[in-house]
């Protein structure tokens, strides 16, 4: 039984389009994270939210927004797509907020625009 | 501002063989510091939490340390086997928050 689950695995999709990733956890942990991981392999938090309450934004277009409905689920939903929207994208997990304790993973939603 | 680099970027031995990988960063005021595993098209495996407190972690044929003064903590992989060829990455918890390192790709030759 996976601990963190993405959805769609892989996304290919046109420039300008509107498309959605979800994410859902069944660790029981309060917090909850979107990572972007570029072609350079670096991991970058985009957004945290604790008990379905944003605590990080890192600077990320408005063009991105997450959304939280209970504390098991964090989706991410990106509106008119860019080629540089192009990456891996990480959903995880943690009890308590990630700089103190372990984060869980899911396996990652490769986006693709074209 | 937290910044974290793990050399080298690659790394290739033949099975067999011990190595360390190496992590260092640039504020000592962390509170934790994570290792963690990435296969390819695969998300990561949390290996080792070592908190600021600690000097080492153990687990199996690794083994983590800290040395929180000096900014530095290295993953030492005992007997290396083709399966341990992954990407390694180093992860500090600062500011509630995890600043990531951009990982070492290990490749065991068999």
């Amino acid at each position: 039984d996976t601990a963190v689950s993405q959805t769609p695995k892989y996304l290919v999709t046109q420039m300008g389009n509107d498309k959605s990733i979800k994410c859902e956890q069944n660790l029981g942990h309060d917090t909850m994270y979107w990572y972007k991981q570029d072609s350079k392999k670096f991991l970058k938090i985009m957004f945290s939210y604790n008990n379905k309450e944003l605590i990080i934004n890192e600077t990320v277009p408005n063009r991105f927004s997450p959304k939280s409905p209970d504390k098991a689920h964090l989706n991410l939903h990106i509106n008119s797509l860019e080629l540089g929207d192009s990456a891996v994208y990480f959903c995880a997990s943690s009890q308590g907020l990630s700089g103190a304790n372990v984060l869980t993973f899911g396996a990652g939603s490769r986006l693709t625009v074209l | 501002k937290q910044e974290v680099t793990q050399i080298p970027a690659a790394l290739s031995v033949p099975e067999g063989e011990n190595l360390v990988l190496n992590c260092s960063f640039t504020d000592s005021a962390i509170y934790n510091l994570q290792w963690f595993r990435q296969d390819p098209g695969k998300g990561l495996t949390s290996l080792l939490l070592i908190q600021s407190s600690q000097r080492e972690q153990t687990s199996g044929r690794l083994n983590a340390s800290l040395d929180k003064s000096s900014g530095r903590s290295t993953l030492y992989i005992a007997a290396s086997q083709p399966g341990d060829s992954a990407t390694y990455l180093c992860a500090v918890g600062s500011n509630y928050q995890l600043i990531w390192g951009a990982g070492t790709k290990l490749i065991i030759k068999p």
